[in-house]
């Protein structure tokens, strides 16, 4: 089983609807972030979290909001999708200090 | 450090040739870099997590330098082969983790 799990691994919404991602890791960490990637790009940060009571703002975090409801669940949801929220979301976490981020498999939206 | 600027964007390479490129960010309060690979249809994977001026590391063909005092870390690749078509990003820890947009590496038959 992977370390970093993301559901849904697909999904298409309609545009204004309410839709949730969640994320699960057995690491460990305390630490944990939410990622975009759209084409050209790269990998844009939109929430991380330092534990279960330390949320901060990332760079892009308009329209979407984050819940830490354990140690090892953050889930990303955006109250009302639009079209330009089409991308790959990919959620990470990390221990202390200067080590490397592991990934989930990513989530593909798509907002018709 | 927050801005990490990557180049070149994209690159092709024959097979069997070495190739490198590089990742710059602000010399000041340097922390620590990291290099990843990113394969298409996967996940960002690390390679190496450098820290003191003068870091080389290696895995296989690929190994990393990083010169924290001029602001840059090189990636190389020796002896490219067609697996090493990926992505690769390199990103800035701190508070937060802040990736460069990536070089495209494809490697031509």
């Amino acid at each position: 089983d992977a370390d970093v799990t993301q559901t849904p691994r697909n999904r298409i919404t309609k545009t204004g609807k309410r839709i949730m991602l969640e994320c699960s890791q057995t690491k460990g960490h305390d630490r944990m972030y939410w990622y975009r990637q759209d084409p050209g790009l790269g990998l844009r940060l939109i929430y991380y979290s330092f534990d279960v009571k330390d949320i901060n703002k990332g760079e892009i975090s308009d329209g979407y909001s984050v819940s830490r409801q354990a140690q090892a669940k953050f889930s990303l949801s955006l109250e009302s999708a639009i079209p330009n929220q089409t991308a790959l979301y990919f959620c990470a976490t990390s221990g202390t200090g200067n080590t490397e981020a592991f990934f989930g498999q990513g989530t593909r939206l798509t907002v018709v | 450090i927050l801005n990490v600027e990557q180049s070149p964007q994209s690159l092709h390479v024959q097979e069997g040739d070495s190739t490198n490129f590089t990742c710059s960010f602000p010399s000041s309060n340097f922390y620590a870099l990291h290099w990843y690979r990113w394969e298409t249809a996967k996940s960002p994977e690390a390679l190496f997590v450098m820290t003191l001026n003068g870091d080389e590391k290696k895995k296989g063909r690929i190994s990393a330098t990083l010169n924290t005092k001029e602001g840059y870390s090189y990636l190389y690749i020796k002896g490219s082969q067609p697996e090493d078509s990926a992505t690769y990003l390199c990103a800035s820890p701190g508070n937060k983790i802040i990736f460069g947009k990536g070089t495209r590496l494809h490697i031509l038959p």
